[in-house]
């Protein structure tokens, strides 16, 4: 599958914990968007990358919401000590060097916050 | 006022029917204009892109982009039930990779 992986598809975290969600972007592929969506709500931008180069965080909120894009391995957002609000879909998208806009996302995280 | 409008619908049609669906925008440097599906919990799927004004046709999908009136419309022909799904506008503008959504139009199509 060559498509843009996520995993977990569900998390459930308790207040207070911290959850690391996973981005593998498309073959080929070398800019990570991370996006969340709020129930009955579009897709609100977070933060995009590239490897080891945070591009553009002005969708991040100011704490507890960190990224990364590694050289090696896959991008990670962790937040961490959850509250019930963090709960929601996040999606990544990854797009081409020469097609930045045109973005392909994953199938999503679920974060479940008890 | 959010930089991009769109009817939530729910909008509910019959089979065969042409459906027609609309965002309006607010900011005049968007350029790149993007329909995407999203099937009840599932990722968006991009549909149609478009830069700058003009059509474009892709089988029963047709997107169209008027810049001066600052309004997109994406119409899907003989509408089918596997076309039930949410489906977003989004847009950005030139050097700007992220993405303005809209707030996506729930789609039903009827047997």
């Amino acid at each position: 599958n060559a498509g843009v992986m996520q995993n977990p598809r569900h998390l459930v975290r308790r207040r207070g914990q911290e959850a690391r969600l996973r981005c593998s972007p498309m073959k080929g592929h070398s800019h990570v968007y991370w996006y969340r969506q709020l129930p009955e709500e579009g897709l609100k931008f977070m933060v995009y990358l590239q490897k080891e180069n945070i591009i553009d965080e002005s969708g991040m909120p100011k704490e507890r919401f960190s990224a990364e894009f590694p050289k090696e391995g896959p991008s990670i957002l962790r937040i961490q000590q959850v509250v019930r609000g963090d709960s929601a879909a996040y999606f990544c998208a990854s797009s081409g060097t020469n097609a930045k806009n045109i973005q392909y996302f994953g199938a999503g995280t679920r974060l479940s916050v008890l | 006022q959010k930089e991009v409008e769109q009817d939530p619908g729910p909008l509910s049609v019959p089979e065969g029917a042409i459906v027609s669906l609309n965002c309006t925008y607010s900011n005049s440097a968007f350029q790149y204009f993007m329909w995407y599906r999203q099937y009840s919990r599932k990722g968006p799927e991009l549909l149609m892109y478009t830069y700058s004004s003009g059509n474009k046709e892709d089988g029963r999908f047709t997107a169209q982009v008027d810049k001066s009136s600052k309004y997109i419309s994406l119409f899907i022909r003989d509408s089918q039930p596997s076309d039930s799904a949410t489906y977003l506008c989004a847009m950005s503008a030139q050097g700007a990779q992220k993405l303005v959504f809209g707030q996506g139009t729930r789609l039903t199509i009827n047997p």
